[in-house]
């Protein structure tokens, strides 16, 4: 299994600003995943970080509104720039692993942002 | 990435047999099933995953009919605790493939 830890686990945040939020993971993975999470609504996937090359935007995503940071492994961080009330939302970092025959995927417990 | 259709909420009772069943028909020969649990204020948990026929652990059990358009989750026995959103995914099993969520099954268990 993985342990996922991500911070801040929430933030209020003023119109404008921009906030980076960082997902450690305990083990070395090759792929990292971000998704957003709007208020009673389904997850949806931001982008795919892969170490030591761009990340890869979903449609609806840019990369001058969610640039992603991959240094290593075990890390990553997702900044939400120029922050809008329309960006309040939960933000999950993600990893997989193998099981067996079993690819398994771990979610951190989410970053909460409230855009003021 | 095949798309899923789940029922947006289901209501049952402590101790009953929960069935949440999961349409697929655009599956591929290459995805797996894989059955996600998220209660409120935190990620979703991996409950189950399967290809074909019958899949059991602790948790659960994965139904999958011979031409795999559907998938049923069956929960034994529920209690409170297992109030919470399902999500029923399709896609590859390799580890670079990306998961993409459906809308979910909301499940409220009563006492």
């Amino acid at each position: 299994s993985a342990v996922i830890s991500q911070k801040p686990s929430r933030d209020i945040c003023q119109r404008g600003t921009s906030l980076t939020i960082q997902c450690q993971v305990d083990s070395q993975v090759t792929m990292m995943f971000w998704y957003r999470q709007q208020p009673g609504q389904s997850l949806t996937l931001i982008a795919t970080a892969n170490q030591g090359s761009e990340a890869t935007y979903e449609s609806g995503f840019v990369i001058d509104k969610f640039p992603i940071s991959r240094p290593n492994l075990t890390f990553s961080t997702l900044t939400v720039s120029n922050m809008s009330p329309e960006d309040s939302s939960i933000y999950l970092c993600s990893v997989r692993f193998g099981r067996g025959s079993v690819n398994i995927q771990y979610f951190g417990a989410g970053t909460r942002l409230s855009v003021l | 990435l095949a798309k899923t259709t789940q029922p947006i909420s289901m209501d049952s009772y402590e101790g009953q047999e929960v069935n949440i069943t999961c349409s697929h028909n655009n599956i591929a020969t290459n995805d797996y099933i894989t059955w996600y649990q998220q209660f409120p204020s935190q990620g979703p948990r991996f409950i189950i995953q399967g290809y074909k026929t019958k899949v059991t652990n602790e948790v659960a059990s994965l139904f999958i009919p011979a031409d795999r358009k559907s998938s049923t989750l069956s929960l034994p026995r529920v209690s409170l605790s297992d109030t919470a959103v399902y999500y029923c995914l399709v896609g590859e099993g390799s580890s670079a493939s990306k998961i993409i969520f459906g809308s979910g099954t909301r499940l409220s268990i009563r006492p």
